[in-house]
C-alpha cells in the first residue's frame, strides 16, 4: 500500500495564494490516481473539494483548484479567506485501494 | 436532504467485536457505493473500505490494516450499511464515518458524510 505524503502545516496570508501537494511513495502522481482533496474543520466531518484531480463540486469555492504539479497532486488556494483554515487531506487511488495522506493544517494568518 | 447517521460506537476490549451501522435517507440508497472512513483521535483520515452496488455484486474492498478483520455489508431495503469489526485492536480506536460515493464527470468521489460514531478499544 502506498504512503501518501503532504506538508504537515502551511500558513498563508489573507488574500494570498498557497499550494498544497500530495506525493506517493510508489512514484509520480498521475491522473490515474484520481486525486481527491478534502477539507475538514474542527468538530466537523470532512467534505470533498476536488475529485478526479481537477473537478470541483458545486459547493467548492472558485478560489480552490486542483492540478498535477511536479509529479504530485496539488491543491491551490488563490485569495485565501479566514474560513479556509482547517485540515486538508489528499486521497489517492492506488492499486484499487484508496489511501489518505496525513493531512496539511492550513493556517490563514 | 441527504442524511447519513452512524450508530453503534462503544467502548470495547481488545480482541472484541463490534458492529456499526449507518442509516441513509434523502436519496436512492441502492444507486450508490458506500464507504467507511475512520479518524483516530487527533489524527488524520484513514480509508477503511467500501461496498459497491447490487449491479457490481456488492463487491467490497478494504484497507490493508483491516483486511480479514472487518467486513462491510449493506441492506438496500433498509437503506443501511454496516461495518462488522472483529479482533479489535487498540489502534482501531477512532471516529468511524460512513460516506456516500457518487459518480460525477466520470469520477467517483465521497460527497456526503455522516457525523461519525466513536469506537474506543481499551481494556
Amino acid at each position: 500500500q502506498a504512503v501518501v505524503t503532504q506538508e504537515p502545516s502551511l500558513t498563508v496570508s489573507p488574500g494570498g495564494t498557497v499550494t498544497l501537494t500530495c506525493g506517493s511513495s510508489t512514484g509520480a502522481v498521475t491522473s490515474g490516481h484520481y486525486a481527491y482533496w478534502l477539507q475538514q474543520k474542527p468538530g466537523q466531518a470532512p467534505r470533498t473539494l476536488i475529485y478526479g484531480t481537477t473537478y470541483k463540486h458545486s459547493w467548492t469555492p472558485a478560489r480552490f483548484s486542483g492540478s498535477l504539479l511536479g509529479g504530485k497532486g496539488a491543491l491551490t488556494l488563490s485569495g485565501a479567506q479566514p474560513e479556509d483554515e482547517g485540515h486538508y487531506y489528499c486521497l489517492l487511488l492506488d492499486s484499487g485501494v484508496r489511501v489518505f495522506g496525513g493531512g496539511t493544517k492550513l493556517t490563514v494568518l | 436532504e441527504v442524511q447519513l447517521v452512524e450508530s453503534g460506537g462503544l467502548l470495547v476490549q481488545p480482541g472484541g467485536s463490534l458492529r456499526l451501522s449507518c442509516a441513509a435517507s434523502g436519496f436512492t440508497f441502492s444507486d450508490h457505493y458506500m464507504d467507511w472512513v475512520r479518524q483516530a483521535p487527533g489524527k488524520g483520515l484513514e480509508w477503511v473500505g467500501r461496498t459497491e452496488r447490487k449491479g457490481n455484486s456488492y463487491t467490497t474492498q478494504y484497507a490493508v490494516s483491516v483486511r480479514g478483520r472487518f467486513s462491510i455489508s449493506r441492506d438496500d431495503s433498509y437503506k443501511s450499511v454496516s461495518l462488522q469489526m472483529n479482533s479489535l485492536k487498540t489502534e482501531d480506536t477512532a471516529v468511524y464515518y460512513c460516506a456516500r460515493r457518487s459518480l460525477r464527470d466520470g469520477h467517483y468521489f465521497l460527497d456526503y458524510w455522516g457525523q461519525g460514531t466513536l469506537v474506543t478499544v481499551s481494556s
